[in-house]
């Protein structure tokens, strides 16, 4: 995909409340959505992906969900602990991945 | 450690020079990828190779940037004439065939003063 927006660019949230951050894609062939975690001087980790013939998959305190009428797909973390806080991204395509520019999330005690 | 590596991890130079880095992706990957990510931006991305073979250039490469992969083991960027517009974390991640997964390294990050 040649543009994939993510927002928001920061989030704040207190520890134990859910965070959820959205992107949007443009090209319609698009078909795998993977979400990455940057920590600080790290470069970034899979935390989870989906494709595009499922609508929602979850991993412990890791959702995401798929809309692919609407070209949108989230991340959703749940009971969020202070070792969440990092950059996140969102991106597209198979193999040659193309990034949105990030959320900074915040999870204060 | 079995995981992607970078060097150098840091570098500063003037501008003008030229400056190289090296990637050394996880063994049994094929794939490799260099992207250039600035600060508050997702990465971008610059090349990739299948082993030996470079298969795809961004337009954001230009012809002062030059990436190899002989063996189609470790991979080189070189950026040539640096500018100041160059200065960011240059990111190598390497992938099994076609998985989706892309394993990053932690980057090298360029100053040009």
């Amino acid at each position: 995909g040649e543009n994939v927006e993510q927002h928001p660019s920061t989030l704040s949230v207190q520890e134990g409340d859910s965070a959820v951050i959205k992107c949007t894609y443009s090209d319609s062939a698009s078909n795998y959505f993977p979400w990455y975690k940057q920590e600080l001087g790290k470069g970034p980790q899979l935390i989870i992906d989906i494709r595009s013939n499922v609508g929602e998959k979850k991993d412990q305190r890791i959702a995401v969900t798929l809309n692919k009428t609407a070209k949108h797909f989230s991340l959703h973390i749940t009971e969020t602990q202070p070792e969440d806080s990092a950059v996140y991204f969102c991106a597209d395509s198979w193999g040659k991945l193309q990034f949105g520019a990030g959320t900074q999330v915040v999870v204060t005690p | 450690d079995t995981g992607v590596s970078q060097d150098p991890r840091h570098k500063i130079t003037k501008r003008g020079q030229n400056v190289t880095f090296r990637c050394d992706p996880i063994s049994e990957h094929n794939r490799l990828y260099w992207y250039r990510q600035t600060l508050g931006q997702g990465p971008e991305f610059l090349t990739y190779f299948q082993n030996e073979a470079q298969l795809e250039k961004s337009r954001l490469l230009s012809d002062r940037f030059s990436a190899e992969r002989p063996k189609g083991s470790f991979s080189t960027l070189e950026i040539q004439r640096t500018e100041q517009g160059d200065s960011a974390m240059y990111l190598c991640a390497s992938s099994y065939l076609n998985t989706g997964e892309l394993f990053f390294g932690e980057g090298s990050r360029l100053t040009v003063l």
